[in-house]
């Protein structure tokens, strides 16, 4: 059965500093991975996707995610985190399925 | 939230009654979403279409009914027989089914039951 999981309920990171938000998946096969953001009270907003080629996904807002196959994992990733790039990011896998598995969801909390 | 506007943002219902929730997307995408997401949960999937007339169950259907008349609308019924229809629901669309489609999401209803 097709899985994803989040290990960190919360990641806090100082403004300008790196960020990484992880997330490893679980499917037979060439897994399609995504990432989206969610602000409060809203919808979820697309940040990018893994299908297949290049590993290194760059997407919305400056995040970027690496695919790892080895390591089974697409975690998210900025260089430079901002205050306003707190929220709660989900981690989604699909295969062969037009249903997307998410995570339970990591919330970033970026200080200033 | 793009071309996805779900109606109302908040509703408040008495148990007992059967709600429906509106989803509209003006993006002519085939396919559509019901998710219901609860805290610490993530999304779990209610109902989908992947085409006009035509619509299957998700994970946690028991409860909800849906219908796909238009291509632009997918309402939402939560019925008396979903036993704890408190949550946040969304509405998403993508341009067609399947794995490397991504889903665009509506802004969200936030149903309350007493």
């Amino acid at each position: 059965a097709q899985s994803v999981a989040q290990p960190e309920d919360q990641v806090n990171v100082a403004e300008g500093n790196p960020l990484t938000v992880k997330c490893t998946y679980s499917v037979s096969g060439n897994p399609y991975l995504f990432w989206y953001v969610q602000y409060p009270n809203r919808g979820l907003q697309f940040l990018l996707k893994y299908i297949t080629g290049d590993n290194l996904v760059k997407g919305s807002y400056g995040f970027e995610a690496e695919f790892n196959k080895s390591q089974t994992s697409f975690h998210l990733k900025k260089p430079s985190a901002l205050v306003s790039d707190s929220a709660l990011y989900f981690c989604a896998v699909n295969r062969a399925t037009d249903k997307l598995i998410f995570g339970t969801g990591t919330r970033l909390q970026v200080f200033p | 939230d793009g071309g996805i506007t779900q109606s109302p943002k908040y509703l408040f219902r008495k148990e007992g009654q059967n709600v429906t929730l509106s989803c509209e997307q003006n993006l002519n995408h085939d396919a559509m979403y019901w998710y219901r997401q609860d805290p610490g949960q993530g999304l779990r999937l209610i109902y989908y279409s992947q085409i006009v007339n035509d619509f299957q169950k998700g994970d946690i259907a028991e409860g909800y009914s849906v219908s796909r008349e238009k291509k632009e609308s997918f309402p939402l019924t939560v019925t008396s027989a979903q036993k704890n229809p408190t949550a946040f629901y969304l509405c998403a669309s993508s341009a067609a089914s399947g794995a490397s489609y991504e889903q665009y999401f509506g802004p969200g209803t936030r149903l309350t039951v007493t």
